[in-house]
């Protein structure tokens, strides 16, 4: 019965490396939804992706920053050369397919990107 | 026009209080409007939601006021517990998956 899980829960990485963002979306769910939220601030959306699909990544720097929900295994952020102003919460969020308007998406409790 | 704007950034009470957290959208065609709870170290939880056709929705404590024609909304918690002190974020949505979240309110119920 698990819900959305997100590895690791806090990423610790140097200027300039690369920091992969891990997520496993609730059993059952095909849509999955990355937000960064910085301190004091809400979720801001990032990328709408489906199995093998980016469906929109508007929301998510044109440089650096990719992602990717393969057919078998969890969906990936990967960020980089990061900078010290990636440092944030990093959530992923999911919801079962069939249409995804007003649909609730369930968060996984997030990875805490440290740069140091 | 995307924005919500919410308020207050923190608030606290004591228990058996009422908290009042209010949210104001721009985005017309917004058509549901949920509350998410965050305790620290933990992700979002969707608390209770609303659409424009009713102006109050209750879930236990939770209830939440709607103005369609100032569009704003707001949330009370009837006799706040301090197990009720957390982040608390509105958000809208346009029939979309996307969602436009509030800044937060940082809550705190003292006992």
């Amino acid at each position: 019965n698990a819900g959305v899980m997100q590895n690791p829960r806090h990423l610790v990485r140097r200027r300039g490396q690369e920091a992969r963002l891990r997520c496993s979306p609730m059993k059952g769910h095909s849509h999955v939804y990355w937000y960064r939220q910085l301190p004091e601030e809400g979720l801001k959306f990032m990328v709408y992706l489906q199995k093998e699909n980016i469906i929109d990544e508007s929301g998510m720097p044109k440089e650096r920053f990719s992602a990717e929900f393969p057919k078998e295994g969890p969906s990936i952020l990967r960020i980089q050369q990061v900078v010290r102003g990636d440092s944030a919460a990093y959530f992923c969020a999911s919801s079962p397919p069939g249409g995804t308007g007003n649909q609730p998406q369930h968060f996984g409790d997030g990875t805490r990107l440290s740069i140091l | 026009q995307q924005q919500v704007k919410q308020s207050p950034q923190s608030l606290i009470v004591q228990k058996g209080g009422i908290p009042i957290i209010n949210c104001a959208y721009e985005n017309t065609a917004f058509d549901y409007f949920p509350w998410y709870q965050q305790f620290p170290g933990k992700g979002p939880a969707l608390l209770i939601a609303i659409r424009p056709d009713v102006s109050e929705k209750k879930e236990g404590r939770f209830t939440i006021s709607f103005n369609k024609s100032a569009k704003q909304f707001s949330l009370h918690i009837m006799d706040s517990q301090p197990g009720d002190s957390a982040t608390y974020f509105c958000a809208g949505n346009s029939g979309t998956y996307k969602y436009i979240f509030g800044t937060g309110t940082r809550l705190k119920v003292l006992a």
